[in-house]
């Protein structure tokens, strides 16, 4: 089975520009989490999608937003681009959420340069 | 922002040593897992944690949920160069769905 799908892999991008990151969950999970990691640092959470809805957000501005698709599949936007924005982006996937087993897989990321 | 500390921030041992690393925080987790990541990768799951006390292998690695539910444990024996990377807590609290993760364990293992 796949695991969790992310592309692009890499991505250069320029100040004030947009991206859209895209991620497919594993088979069969309905929750999608988003993720920044910049260099040197554990990943810093940014969203939880459910069954097409938000469930959890981070300490993100509302340049980051993102939105699940009746497939499971996940888009994260981000506006206004800044070169703090350069990070490598996460996404996982869990079956469900609220329960005491969640456990969350991740994809290998994009890689985003922000020049 | 992080809520979770992880030390050693780095290690360095020899091939064949057994490791230790740990994660503590301020506030109470219901579940915690540890990840390895190597460089330009995602983290992949090592082990998964649900219940304060549980104590859970995986090959070579152990990993325990601390009982005051505010710290974990890994621990990987006989170490091997294939073990070099970065390796992440990361814990999720009683109320909400997010994760937080630690600031990371880099290791060395010297052949």
């Amino acid at each position: 089975d796949a695991g969790v799908t992310q592309s692009p892999t890499h991505l250069i991008k320029t100040r004030g520009q947009h991206v859209t990151l895209r991620c497919s969950p594993i088979s069969g999970h309905k929750s999608v989490s988003w993720y920044q990691q910049v260099l040197g640092q554990g990943p810093q959470f940014i969203f939880q999608y459910y069954e097409k809805e938000e469930r959890g957000r981070g300490n993100f501005p509302d340049r980051f937003s993102a939105r699940q698709f009746p497939n499971y599949s996940s888009e994260l936007n981000v506006n206004a681009l800044l070169l703090g924005d350069s990070a490598l982006y996460l996404c996982a996937s869990s079956f469900e959420v609220g329960v005491k087993s969640e456990t969350q897989y991740f994809g290998p990321g994009t890689r985003l340069l922000v020049l | 922002g992080q809520q979770l500390n992880q030390s050693p921030q780095s290690m360095f041992i020899q091939e064949g040593e057994d490791v230790s690393m740990n994660c503590t925080s301020s506030s109470i987790f219901n579940t915690w897992l540890w990840y390895k990541q190597d460089p330009g990768e995602g983290p992949v799951l090592l082990i998964a944690l649900y219940k304060a006390g549980e104590l859970t292998s995986n090959g070579r690695l152990t990993a325990q949920f601390g009982i005051t539910r505010k710290d974990s444990f890994l621990n990987i024996s006989a170490s091997i160069p294939s073990d070099v990377g970065i390796y992440f807590c990361a814990g999720q609290r009683p109320t909400g769905n997010q994760f937080y993760f630690g600031t990371g364990t880099s290791l060395t293992v010297i052949p």
